[in-house]
């Protein structure tokens, strides 16, 4: 099992332009997660999603858009970048079955000039 | 929302020193985990312990949930133990809604 993935890892997008992370998990967890971590600061979370089809609003989901297609995919997209959405971007997925104990993909740092 | 402390925010020791490491939530929680991320920022899920103590190796957890508090307990630290911990606690923001909700973390570094 890979877990959790998440394409790309690195991006660099100049104010303005748009772009959509994709994370992945092959566990056949029904709730998935986007996070962003910025500098000194513990995770926030941006969107989640507790089944195909459904997603909802997370503490800081302004400037994203997210959509969940299949089971197994979270996109996480953004319109029209800003310095301010540089941060280091985590997905996670969670299954109620067994706790909601949540796994972490490995991040997508993203810089915004 | 609820409101999580973590403390201390650094912590330098000698390899082979223990250390524990508190955080505290301001309401009731569904559940609580610890994580450690890496210095390659790699988030690694350390126990998932909404009550109770749980031990793997040298790290070990106790939550008291009426008490609202959790410690991280490391034993005979190593290098490789250097990073931050974060606690992150679930809870119900309302109906069947429930969210996961990090402290700041703890910094620690571990010297040879």
């Amino acid at each position: 099992n890979a877990g959790v993935t998440q394409t790309p890892k690195f991006r660099v997008l100049k104010t303005g332009q748009s772009m959509t992370l994709l994370c992945a998990q092959d566990m056949n967890h029904e709730y998935m997660y986007w996070y962003r971590q910025d500098p000194g600061m513990g995770l926030r979370l941006i969107h989640y999603s507790v089944g195909e089809g459904t997603t909802a609003k997370g503490e800081v989901p302004d400037g994203y858009n997210v959509s969940r297609l299949k089971k197994q995919n979270f996109l996480l997209g953004l319109e029209s970048a800003a310095p301010s959405q540089t941060s280091v971007y985590f997905c996670a997925s969670s299954s109620w079955e067994q706790g909601n104990e949540q796994f972490f993909g490995p991040g997508t740092r993203l810089t915004v000039l | 929302g609820i409101q999580v402390e973590q403390s201390p925010p650094d912590l330098i020791l000698q390899e082979g020193a223990n250390s524990t490491l508190r955080c505290n939530f301001s309401d009731s929680v569904n559940n609580l985990q610890w994580f450690h991320q890496n210095p390659w920022g790699q988030l690694i899920n350390l126990f998932y312990i909404p009550s109770g103590t749980k031990q793997n190796g040298r790290l070990s957890a106790t939550t008291v949930a009426t008490e609202r508090y959790s410690l991280l307990y490391i034993s005979s630290s190593q290098t490789t133990d250097s990073g931050v911990y974060f606690c992150a606690v679930e809870w119900n923001s309302g109906g069947s809604n429930y969210k996961l909700t990090f402290g700041k973390g703890t910094l620690l570094t571990v010297n040879p």
